[in-house]
């Protein structure tokens, strides 16, 4: 059974940094592509970045590209959200999906920026 | 940036009703284009890829077509389960872009 558990969200005040992790299991994590999106209160959703297989390319949207990276480490089938310079509008739920049509997604982790 | 206008944003709807959530792209996404179903406090669940396809378990109600750059989800025969929210989302290129979603809720 696919799985993909995150952690590491919380309350952290603007301008600090955050690093949330996605563990997944129940597939063989190196042969695909993964990605986070992300949903504020009572919002739609929004892409927030894609990594290649290797890890070797990487894509973000304009609202935290320089801001936020992604990366993994396909021995410990983990992804990461490292976001930086955090401000009031990143507060949301982030949900780790693996990046095949979004097939698959985890149950979302919340992300406050306040102070 | 390729938009995805979604319609309507609200549909109100009653059990056993035929109901069609479009979505437009701003540029040719082909058939690069997918909808979800969220349901409160739930994570989106995907319900068809490829704009036609039917995903793994998603009952037959549920279809997906297209029309030049008009993109429909229906279902055919309203159920209680199938209260939630829809989104569409264009895998063409990144950035990766959501539709603003469509609340359908029982009249």
């Amino acid at each position: 059974e696919v799985q993909l558990v995150e952690s590491g969200g919380g309350l952290v005040q603007p301008g600090r940094s955050l690093k949330l992790s996605c563990a997944a299991s129940g597939f063989t994590f190196s042969n695909y592509y993964m990605a986070w999106v992300r949903q504020a209160p009572k919002k739609g959703l929004e892409w927030v970045a894609t990594i290649s297989t290797s890890g070797s390319r990487t894509y973000y949207p304009d609202s935290v590209k320089g801001r936020f990276t992604i990366s993994r480490d396909n021995a410990k089938s983990s992804l990461y959200l490292q976001m930086n310079s955090l401000k009031s509008e990143d507060t949301a739920t982030y949900y780790c999906a693996r990046d095949h049509g979004f097939d698959y997604w985890g149950q979302g982790v919340m992300v406050t920026v306040s102070s | 940036d390729i938009q995805m206008t979604q319609s309507p944003s609200s549909l109100p709807a009653s059990l056993g009703d035929r109901v069609t959530i479009t979505c437009r792209a701003s540029q040719d996404i082909g058939n690069y284009l997918r909808w979800f179903q969220q349901k409160p406090g739930k994570s989106p669940r995907l319900m068809i890829y490829g704009a036609t396809n039917l995903a793994a378990g998603v009952p037959s109600r549920f279809s997906g077509s297209r029309s030049g750059s008009d993109y429909s989800l229906t279902i055919s025969s309203l159920e209680s389960e199938d209260m939630a929210d829809y989104y569409c989302l264009q895998s063409k290129e990144s950035p990766y872009t959501f539709g603003a979603g469509t609340k359908l809720e029982l009249k």
